[in-house]
């Protein structure tokens, strides 16, 4: 297995623009999370689903971020319209569902954006 | 609520010697805990989980109830152990972790 893919690695925009970031878990993984990193906040969960259906999206910062799993080997975030504040690197992971505790999450490689 | 602290941003050791990171945690139930690392534009991986009390990499943490800590320990730092080190905590059924806010590990020569 490849692991959690992310795509792009790296994202430049403008402020305004819609952002799409893109993750592929691990095959057989029930749960898939995006996580924010900042050199401020650190990792902020954002969301995660179970099974494709969101379970908590609390940490979903504004409106303008949106996201969704519409199949089991794909889940999109996006941004819209995107801030120069959003500037971040973007984490997906994912674990399988009896395994977290013992395993921990497999991460993917992240999302470098940067919104200028 | 669930909260892991690392009350250390910037830890700097010289090679060789022994080395802690701290993590306190706050949880009223059984948590799970983890260490993961972050080395330099790397993705993040699972050090340790407490579930298991093994030795990864030299490094060791042991669960303390009573004091709710989880600290990363290793007898003789080394040079590529420079990283970002990050203590995750899980609740019951390990559904949601989230992280503490990371202490970043310098190891000089």
């Amino acid at each position: 297995d490849a692991g959690v893919i992310q795509s792009p690695r790296h994202e430049v925009t403008e402020m305004g623009q819609e952002v799409t970031l893109r993750c592929k878990p691990i095959s057989g993984h029930d749960y898939l999370f995006w996580y924010r990193q900042t050199m401020m906040r650190g990792l902020e969960l954002l969301i995660y689903f179970n099974n494709n259906v969101p379970i908590d999206d609390s940490g979903m910062p504004e409106d303008r971020f949106s996201a969704k799993m519409p199949n089991a080997s794909f889940s999109t975030l996006k941004i819209q319209p995107s801030e120069p504040r959003d500037s971040a690197v973007y984490f997906c992971a994912s674990s399988p569902l009896r395994r977290v505790a013992n395993y921990g999450y497999t991460f993917g490689s992240g999302t470098r954006l940067t919104v200028v | 609520a669930q909260r892991v602290t690392q009350p250390e941003k910037l830890l700097s050791v010289f090679k060789g010697a022994p080395v802690e990171l701290k993590c306190n945690y706050s949880y009223s139930g059984s948590p799970e805990l983890f260490w993961y690392v972050q080395y330099s534009r790397q993705r993040l991986q699972l050090l340790l989980r407490h579930i298991s009390r093994e030795s990864i990499k030299g490094f060791t943490a042991d669960l303390n109830k009573g004091e709710t800590s989880f600290h990363l320990k290793k007898p003789f730092a080394q040079e590529e152990d420079s990283a970002m080190y990050y203590c995750a905590l899980s609740g019951t059924g390990g559904f949601k972790t989230i992280f503490g806010a990371g202490t970043r590990l310098f190891v000089k020569a």
